[in-house]
Formats: C-alpha cells, structure tokens, sequence
C-alpha cells in the first residue's frame, strides 16, 4: 500500500521566495496533519484538515503560512515570503477517522531557506 | 493544552538489554498514547500505541504500560538490536471539540551497540 507521499523531499530556496510542500494521503484517511520538526522545539503541529476542512490552524506561526486542501488526495502548505528561521523539515500525516485514531507520516521535506 | 516531557533525551545501551523510555503528561483527559520510531531521514513510524483502558499493552519485543493516576506511560523493548538504533517519540492525544490532536515529547534518540 502506498503510504503519505510528499514533494520535494529536499528544497533549498532564498530568503523571500514563495514555497509550496505537497502531500498526498493514504487513500481513504480523512483526517490530514502538517507538522514542523526542528531540534529546537520538536514535532509541532501547524494545521490539521477533516473532509478537506480546515478544523484548527492556531499552529500556524505567521500569516506568511498557508494550507489548503483541495480534495481528498491532495493538500499544499505555502511560504511566502520564506525566511531563514522557517528553515525545518515538514511533515504530513494522515489518518482515518476524527478520534485516536493512527497516524501515518510522510518522509517530509527538509527546507532551507538561505 | 497538553504538556508531554520525555525522559532520557539519549539512551546508550548493548545488543541485548533492555531500553526503557518514559514520559508523563498533563492533561488527565488524554486517552490515547502512540510511540513512533524515526529513523535518519524518515519520517516517524507508529510502533505501538495503547488506549486509556488498557494499562499494559505487548508486541513481540515492544511493551508499553499506561498509569493514568499518575499520568505517565513508558516504551519498554527487550532484547534490542543495533537496528532498534533511532529517534523514539511518546505523544498523548486530547479530544477538543469533536476532534483529537497529538501533542509530542522532544524525543529519546536510541543507541544499540553491537
């Protein structure tokens, strides 16, 4: 079975550039999570979606941060304008249903931003 | 919110012991409890994880035991091996309104030696 599929694996772009981290879920899971992951502060859960719906975004760290999810199969988290200190590595996770349930983790990107 | 500390933040031990990492957390509406294991350049993998109606929970060479009066949980693995070598993660989720988030330890980061 496939699992949580995201792209790019690796991006390294300029201070004040726009980037797009794509991920795709496990097929059926209706519950979609973006993390960050630095040494600093850890696994920190930015946005979490249920049926394509954003439930709670209060972990999104600026309004420089986006995330939509367009349908079932597909979401983007969006930087723009990035900046050094988002420098991280991003993770998706998916799961099926709203309660306790499991979460599967993509291998994530690792940005950086110079 | 929900405070998850993990304890060791390292663990150096020789094939063949055993490992153990422990972790308490704050919120006594927590109800549920996964360990993930990440390895270099991966993302985290659900290992085991246990419900609070359960207090103790065994897969193979992984254990892992729930005290809900006094809000900690612990991974145990016997025998370990050299490819038991990772970065460990405890999480605790809480239900907020409807739905329910994980709230991650820094993590314990595993050595096995030969």
């Amino acid at each position: 079975d496939a699992g949580v599929i995201q792209s790019p694996r690796h991006e390294v772009t300029e201070m004040g550039q726009e980037v797009t981290l794509r991920c795709k879920p496990i097929s059926g899971h209706n519950s979609l999570f973006w993390y960050r992951q630095t040494m600093m502060r850890g696994l920190e859960l930015l946005i979490y979606f249920n049926n394509n719906v954003p439930i709670d975004d209060s972990g999104m760290p600026e309004d420089r941060f986006s995330a939509k999810m367009p349908n079932a199969s597909f979401s983007t988290l969006k930087i723009q304008p990035s900046e050094p200190r988002d420098s991280a590595v991003y993770f998706c996770a998916s799961s099926l249903g709203r309660f306790n349930q499991p979460q599967h983790f993509g291998d994530g990107t690792r940005l950086s931003i110079l | 919110g929900e405070n998850v500390e993990q304890h060791p933040s390292t663990l150096s031990v020789q094939e063949g012991d055993s490992a153990v990492i422990k972790c308490t957390y704050s919120d006594s509406a927590s109800n549920y409890f996964p360990w993930y294991k990440q390895e270099l350049g991966k993302g985290p993998q659900l290992i085991i994880d246990i419900r609070s109606n359960v207090g103790e929970k065994k897969d193979q060479r992984i254990a892992v035991t729930l005290n809900k009066t006094a809000k900690h949980f612990s991974l145990h693995i016997t025998e370990t091996q050299p490819e038991d070598s990772a970065v460990y993660f405890c999480a605790a989720s809480i239900r907020d309104s409807g739905y329910s988030t994980l709230t991650f330890g820094k993590g314990t980061m595993l050595l096995v030696s030969p």
